[in-house]
This record gives structure tokens, sequence and C-alpha cells, in this order.
């Protein structure tokens, strides 16, 4: 079974400036993916970031980044130059890839909160 | 580019009513997965389907059920609602071998 942690309820950041959400995963697995997943309070679950467990690289998107550390078993979430819209509950998860359509599981969310 | 579409978004049914939330995956993708967020908690999988056969089962209660069918939308049908059942339902797609599991906007489910 797959695990998820976010230690982190709330983070407060100030407009600009970078922040990073935690993330830790366990799993017995060597082929996984990590997700990111941002909620406004609109509701929709938004697509942020991948990284996949043989990816060398840690994976960018635009003001997002994902710092993987393999052998920590964490995917920290960094976001760049923080924007008022960023404020929102952000989700981690994974899934196996052993078939390539396992559902993910989640961890219990950070919700960020910009301040200009 | 198209996106995952549920509907409704909203839907109000009273005690030991039913209802039934749709879903209509990106095309092409060959797997459809629900889900069920209650207030304040992460989103907890339900089922999932690959090419319309039921691929895993997660925490869904014999009183629901889904299927997929043959133009690959999906649908989730639940009885005898109870109030603990309200909760916001997703939708998800992926095409197996990709790493984007897409969500719908999810369907707004209040019994009273």
């Amino acid at each position: 079974a797959q695990k998820i942690t976010q230690t982190q309820p709330g983070m407060f950041v100030q407009e600009k400036e970078a922040v990073t959400l935690d993330c830790t995963y366990d799993t017995s697995d060597q082929s996984y993916g990590l997700f990111w997943y941002k909620q406004p309070s609109s509701g929709e679950m938004i697509f942020l970031i991948y990284q996949g467990s043989y990816d060398e690289q840690n994976a960018t998107e635009g003001r997002y980044s994902l710092n993987f550390q393999k052998a920590r078993k964490s995917a920290n979430l960094v976001i760049s130059a923080s924007q008022l819209g960023d404020s929102a509950m952000y989700f981690c998860a994974m899934r196996v890839m052993d078939t390539g359509r396992r559902a993910l599981t989640f961890g219990s969310g950070t919700r960020l909160q910009v301040q200009p | 580019a198209a996106g995952v579409i549920q509907s409704p978004r909203h839907l109000i049914k009273e005690k030991r009513e039913t209802a039934t939330l749709k879903c209509y995956p990106i095309p092409r993708h060959d797997t459809v997965y629900w889900y069920q967020q209650g207030p304040g908690q992460d989103p907890q999988f339900l089922i999932s389907f690959y090419e319309k056969m039921q691929s895993d089962k997660g925490s869904i209660p014999d009183r629901f059920s889904a299927q997929q069918f043959s133009d690959y939308h999906s649908e989730l049908n639940m009885s005898s609602l109870e109030l603990g059942d309200s909760a916001l339902y997703f939708c998800a797609s992926s095409l197996t071998g990709r790493d984007v599991v897409a969500f719908g906007s999810g369907t707004r489910l209040t019994v009273v």
C-alpha cells in the first residue's frame, strides 16, 4: 500500500516570494509517479506537475518545480514568485506504475495563503 | 483542449433517494476513475474502469455502483442516500502509459 504524508496543514507566504510545500511518501514499489494538484476554493482539481520515480531530473512547469529526493522519499513542491491566485489547497499524490492505470493516493493537503 | 466533463455540477437529494452522476472522459483516454472528497478531506478512490471493464475497486459502498458505456462515458449510481454521502465527487481519466491524470470539475452532492 502507498502512503502520502503532508505535514503542513497550512502555510503563509508573501506575494512574490517562493514557498516549499512538503510531501513524503512510502511505497515498496520501484516504479511510481508523484503528482501535485491545486484545488482552489471553487473545488476543481488542477494538475500541476508530475515526477516519475526513474526520472533523473527534477520536474519543472513554469513557476512550479518538484524537488525530488528519492532516497529520502520526498517530493516537495516549490512555487516561485507566489501570486495571490496561488492561494488554494495543494495535494500531493502518487500511484504505482505497474499497469499504468492505478488510482492515485492523496495526502491530506496543505492550504496555502498568499498575502499581499 | 477537451477536458473531463462532469454533470451535474450541483445536486441536492433527500435521504434515501437515488442519484446518478455522469462523466465524459477526455477523448481517447482509456481509464476512468471516481473519487469522493468529503468536507475538509482528501479525495478517496472509489472505483475505476479500463476499456469499459471494472479495473480497480476502492472504498465504494455497496449502495453505489458504476459502469462505463460503449461511448466511454461513465455513470456513478448512488442509492439509499445518507447524510454522510454529501461530498464532492470527482471523475478523472487517463491514458495508459501517459503521466497525466486529469480531473473533472466535480459534482457537489448535498443530501438533506
